[in-house]
């Protein structure tokens, strides 16, 4: 199928760590990528990996890829309440993004 | 820079009545993307404009959507007679060359009654 999988839900208290998974379809996407929506505003990427590495950090966040199992993860370590948004993760297929449903991450004080 | 722009914000309208949403991409970038996101499911891809041409609309659902880029810059969608399942956030994504990162509009948010 074409489905990208994730969780829908994820709360956490702040200072915590986030992890936010997703299991995607095309072993051959050679770009993986988390994309963040906040309240009222468009997709912001946020991030991205190559299919050729298997972690990527960047800051607070860092993206860990298992191409075998198609498992792909996002860690915010000291989550942060400006933090709350939903995540999704996506891959390139051919022209477009594959999109999964979105995590909402619920951050709270 | 301005980024990627897109009119209305939201819009409510009847069954069976039109609606064109607008989209302005990032000046200078080639590539057009419209995608939907229906409520609590995935954001889909619609299609791809290559400046005014269609690349790509494997994702357009039905005859009743029609999207145009005439001259290569902005594009328009249009839903025409809209139905209560087109009821959504429509967003518009551009990228200077294939396969470099597509920059996201706010959407628009339609609601069909």
């Amino acid at each position: 199928g074409e489905d990208v999988e994730q969780s829908l839900f994820l709360s956490v208290r702040e200072g915590d760590s986030s992890v936010i998974n997703c299991t995607y379809t095309d072993s051959s996407s050679t770009y993986l990528y988390w994309y963040k929506q906040e309240p009222g505003a468009g997709l912001q990427l946020l991030t991205y990996i190559f299919s050729n590495m298997d972690m990527k950090q960047d800051q607070r966040l860092t993206v860990l890829l298992n191409k075998k199992d198609k498992h792909l993860s996002l860690r915010i370590a000291d989550t942060q309440t400006g933090d709350s948004a939903i995540y999704f993760c996506a891959e390139l297929g051919g022209t477009a993004l594959i999109f999964g449903k979105g995590t909402t991450l619920s951050v709270s004080s | 820079e301005a980024g990627v722009t897109q009119f209305p914000s939201h819009s409510v309208i009847e069954k069976g009545q039109t609606v064109t949403l607008r989209c302005d991409p990032i000046s200078g970038h080639d590539n057009l993307y419209w995608y939907r996101r229906v409520m609590g499911k995935e954001i889909k891809f619609l299609l791809h404009f290559v400046k005014e041409s269609k690349q790509d609309e494997s994702g357009m659902p039905n005859n009743r959507f029609l999207a145009e880029r005439t001259g290569g810059t902005y594009s328009t969608l249009k839903v025409q007679p809209a139905e209560l399942e087109d009821s959504g956030v429509y967003f518009c994504a551009s990228s200077q060359d294939y396969g470099n990162e597509q920059f996201f509009g706010p959407g628009t948010r339609l609601t069909v009654l």
